[in-house]
């Protein structure tokens, strides 16, 4: 079972709010993803990192912000939430190497901008 | 990067082999073909990849033509929990193919 959590897992919240959505992994990969995904649709890459430091847009346009300060946390941010921004919200890590094929995902959080 | 084509949907009856059929007439010699699936609300799960041989784990075989335009996954025995989205992507391997793409990937409804 992967080692990847994500917190909160549901998060309702005004219009106008920062939010800071949680991404933490244990397996000491240096990749990282975050994606979206509206209900019944495609994921969409919006953010990935190759390690500390390092943050890269996605192939979806995205308001929101990505940090990578440690190898194991990749929070995403937004500063000022809204309704447009409702979605699931899954992050994933993967390893350098061969193995890089195989993509460990969280459980998502569901955001709801009310 | 080649793109895919799989069927919207499918049906399969508990118990019985499911085959899920994947097009990938554009790909590359060293692309791979891999195969993810996303149970309901949860986030995607590796199932198995492969370049021209067929593989097998303990969830699934891949079953690639020799001319590598199209693949198959099977499930030899579906039960009710393998009902997902099915996400078949081709890639190059290893680093230069961490990028996932997934398109709409195929409803697979294991039915009692």
């Amino acid at each position: 079972e992967a080692d990847i959590y994500q917190t909160p897992r549901y998060l309702v919240i005004g219009t106008g709010k920062k939010i800071t959505l949680e991404c933490s992994q244990t397996m000491g990969h240096d990749k990282m993803y975050w994606y979206q995904q509206d209900p019944g649709m495609e994921l969409h890459l919006i953010h990935y990192s190759y390690g500390v430091n390092s943050t890269e847009k996605g192939d979806l346009s995205s308001e929101s912000t990505v940090s990578r300060i440690r190898t194991e946390h990749f929070p995403l941010t937004l500063e000022s939430a809204r309704p447009s921004h409702t979605s699931q919200y899954l992050c994933a890590s993967s390893p350098w190497g061969l193995a890089a094929y195989e993509q460990y995902f969280g459980p998502g959080t569901r955001l709801t901008v009310t | 990067d080649a793109k895919t084509t799989q069927p919207t949907s499918m049906d399969c009856a508990e118990g019985r082999a499911a085959n899920l059929p994947c097009n990938h007439s554009t790909i590359s010699g060293n692309e791979y073909v891999y195969w993810y699936r996303q149970i309901h609300s949860q986030g995607p799960q590796y199932i198995i990849h492969g370049l021209k041989n067929n593989e097998t784990n303990e969830m699934a075989s891949l079953i690639i033509t020799e001319d590598r335009k199209s693949s198959t996954l099977i499930l030899p025995h579906a039960t009710l929990r393998d009902t997902a989205v099915y996400y078949c992507i081709v890639r190059p391997p290893g680093d230069a193919g961490n990028m996932l793409t997934f398109g709409g990937g195929t409803r697979l409804m294991v039915k009692p």
